[in-house]
């Protein structure tokens, strides 16, 4: 079965705070792609990074990290140094193989940045 | 580049009724998905389009759903005798692919639909 976890649902952080994102993904496929993206109260889904399965690098942009594992299938997403404008829904999501190019979305980590 | 366009954004409607949401992809793509959306949930896939052609739809798209894209340019998603359970955002998105290569999909603001 394909499917993404995000286990954290709320995570409530003080300007200025690092904070860390989990996902956790599932698929019997070697090759699929990783996303995340970020909702803010707008509602537009913004795109954020994509990774496929065969690039294990973390990658950084900016305040934001990544941090791919696939001994422990896992896609953590990290902002340094938070902001209010951080202020979002993060959704990690999955393409797999033969999915027709379909993303598998989790349930997403609502993520609050205080002044 | 305007992006993604859907519309209406908002539509309240009674039981019963039926609704259609327009979305306009990005110009030089050529794949289109819909997706729907429910309060504290990640989106769903429903269907996808490459061009015009419909390669798959959900289990969750019901008879009462059809959707089109004619001549690969806009897509229109059709809810028929709409029922509460229907409730949720309805998001379109758009990409660039060839075969198992995967762009990045840009999704539209979504059109809200609230069945009485």
């Amino acid at each position: 079965a394909q499917k993404v976890t995000q286990a954290q649902t709320e995570i409530s952080v003080v300007e200025k705070e690092d904070v860390t994102l989990d996902c956790v993904y599932e698929t019997r496929d070697t090759t699929y792609y990783l996303f995340w993206y970020k909702q803010p109260p707008s509602g537009e889904l913004v795109f954020l990074i994509r990774r496929n399965s065969f690039d294990e690098q973390n990658e950084i942009s900016g305040r934001y990290s990544w941090n791919f594992q696939k001994s422990t299938s896992s896609f953590n997403f990290t902002i340094t140094a938070s902001q209010v404008v951080d202020s979002a829904v993060y959704f990690c999501a999955l393409i797999f193989s033969g999915g027709y190019n379909k993303l598998i979305f989790g349930a997403g980590t609502r993520l609050a940045v205080h002044p | 580049d305007t992006g993604v366009s859907q519309n209406p954004r908002h539509k309240i409607t009674k039981r019963g009724q039926n609704v259609t949401f327009r979305c306009d992809p990005i110009s030089e793509h050529n794949r289109l998905y819909w997706y729907r959306q429910t309060l504290g949930q990640g989106p769903e896939f429903l269907t996808y389009f490459q061009n015009e052609a419909q390669l798959e739809k959900s289990r969750l798209l019901s008879d009462r759903f059809s959707a089109e894209r004619p001549k690969g340019s806009f897509s229109t998603l059709e809810i028929q005798r709409t029922e509460q359970g229907d409730s949720a955002m309805y998001l379109c998105a758009s990409s660039f692919g060839q075969g198992e290569n995967t762009g990045e999909l840009f999704f539209g603001e979504g059109s809200r639909l609230t069945v009485l």
